[in-house]
């Protein structure tokens, strides 16, 4: 049974600060791995998608690599702002389109 | 385009009531998702559908949740009776399921579940 842990559960950092998500998982066998944000009372936005045969995604300010021999993925974000303060989540998909998720990190981006 | 909507948004109901919410996906897209989300949990899926045929409901509790979608469009899951744990955000996501690996599930703003 696929698990993914995300480390650490909460992040508060100031304005401007670079900043690393951690990701594993226990189960290489993926055909993707994917990054969403989730805002208090809203849905989930995809932000990356790393397919498995990739080791890393840009956009804008966010990189994502992927090692999936070693089971792991980070979130790298550049030059932190306050409207980065979300619940960031990291999800691996196996066969059939499922998805299986973290709990997610708590990130606080201080003015 | 429009995005995955779903009703209502927010619910309070008592233990042993009934509830139920539905969702509409994104016009064409043919894989639909239903996710219960606890308070400080990533989502579990609870049933995918392709079309209107499950694909997968290994987690659904089946002897108080059931999920339907009539003519492989609008969904709805219900839950009869609703116990305490049951209070979550219930999360909708499709996607075009068009058999490649590098599509994303697109999410609805969820339904807020309380039981009380």
């Amino acid at each position: 049974k696929q698990e993914v842990t995300q480390i650490p559960a909460a992040l508060s950092v100031p304005e401007g600060e670079n900043l690393v998500l951690n990701c594993s998982f226990t189960d290489s066998a993926i055909y993707n791995l994917q990054w969403f944000r989730q805002d208090p009372g809203k849905g989930l936005t995809s932000l990356l998608l790393i397919q498995s045969s990739q080791r890393e995604q840009t956009s804008g300010r966010l990189n994502a690599s992927l090692d999936k021999s070693s089971g792991r993925s980070t979130l790298y974000i550049a030059a932190s702002q306050p409207g980065d303060s979300a619940t960031y989540l990291c999800a691996v998909e196996g066969s059939n389109y499922k998805l299986t998720f973290g709990k997610g990190t708590l990130l606080t981006v201080n003015p | 385009e429009a995005g995955v909507a779903q009703s209502p948004r927010y619910k309070i109901i008592e233990k042993r009531q009934s509830v139920a919410f539905w969702c509409n996906p994104i016009s064409g897209h043919a894989t639909l998702y239903w996710y219960q989300q606890i308070l400080g949990q990533g989502p579990k899926l609870l049933i995918q559908f392709q079309n209107n045929g499950v694909v997968d409901d290994s987690q659904l509790p089946k002897d108080r949740f059931s999920a339907e979608r009539l003519k492989g469009v609008d969904s709805t899951l219900k839950i009869q009776p609703a116990k305490l744990e049951d209070s979550a955000v219930y999360l909708c996501a499709s996607s075009l399921a068009s058999g490649s690996f590098v599509e994303t599930q697109y999410f609805g703003p969820g339904t807020r579940l309380l039981v009380l």
